[in-house]
């Protein structure tokens, strides 16, 4: 299975901030990757599709980009409804895999 | 509209087999792929498994010798088997929709499975 290295574990941002996370892959894959926001108690929900497609209802101080095995999301702007783990997701095998995740705090 | 809701036991006793369904409304099983992804405790995301919307599956390699996946089209129900449980695998246990690309937009509410004696 491809291995997805997530960091950091965790970030710690002023509302206002710019933050960005990274993903590395263990192969190339292709750029199919998306990224999710989980909140405590809550099922993940998706806000990045195929490296920087923001999914509907996705606020757009929310981005992505890479290619290859390298990849980043980035939150400008951070405001207090950010405040989430993040995690990455590749598809590019049948066998998906997930990233470590990133737990976003407010300083 | 779309829902998808797991079923199951709470709590499994040591190397016993869990069986888990995924109820789902609002959607065809022949046309949407059916995804498992479990979560420890205080912990990160895992991909478990998936059952592709033209029957076959593929699972997460380091599951894959104690999982089945299967479905009942009539029922719009898919099935997970896993089996020789350990405590590692207490999870919450979510199934989750992907209808295109790498999109899993709805996910049911999740089922905590406890593996303990």
């Amino acid at each position: 299975d491809i291995q997805m290295t997530q960091s950091p574990p965790s970030l710690s941002a002023s509302l206002g901030d710019k933050v960005t996370i990274t993903c590395q892959a263990s192969q190339n894959i292709n750029t199919y990757i998306g990224w999710y926001q989980q909140k405590p108690g809550k099922a993940p929900r998706q806000v990045i599709r195929y490296t920087s497609t923001l999914v509907s209802g996705t606020p757009s101080r929310f981005s992505g980009s890479g290619s290859g095995r390298d990849y980043s999301f980035s939150i400008s702007n951070v405001e207090s409804e950010d405040i989430a783990t993040y995690y990455c997701l590749q598809y590019n095998d049948l066998s998906w895999t997930f990233g470590g995740g990133t737990k976003l705090e407010l300083k | 509209q779309v829902q998808l809701k797991e079923s199951g036991p709470g709590l499994v006793q040591p190397s016993q087999t869990l069986s888990l369904t995924c109820t789902v409304s609002g959607l065809s099983l022949t046309s949407n792929n059916v995804h498992w992804v479990r979560q420890p405790p205080g912990k990160g995301l895992e991909w478990v498994g998936v059952m592709w919307s033209g029957g076959t599956t593929d699972f997460n390699s380091a599951l894959k010798s104690r999982l089945s996946i299967s479905r009942d089209i009539s029922e719009s129900q898919v099935f997970l088997k896993m089996n020789s449980l350990q405590t590692e695998d207490t999870a919450i246990y979510f199934c989750t929709r992907n209808s295109y690309g790498g999109l899993l937009d709805y996910w049911g509410q999740g089922v905590m499975v406890t593996v303990s004696s």
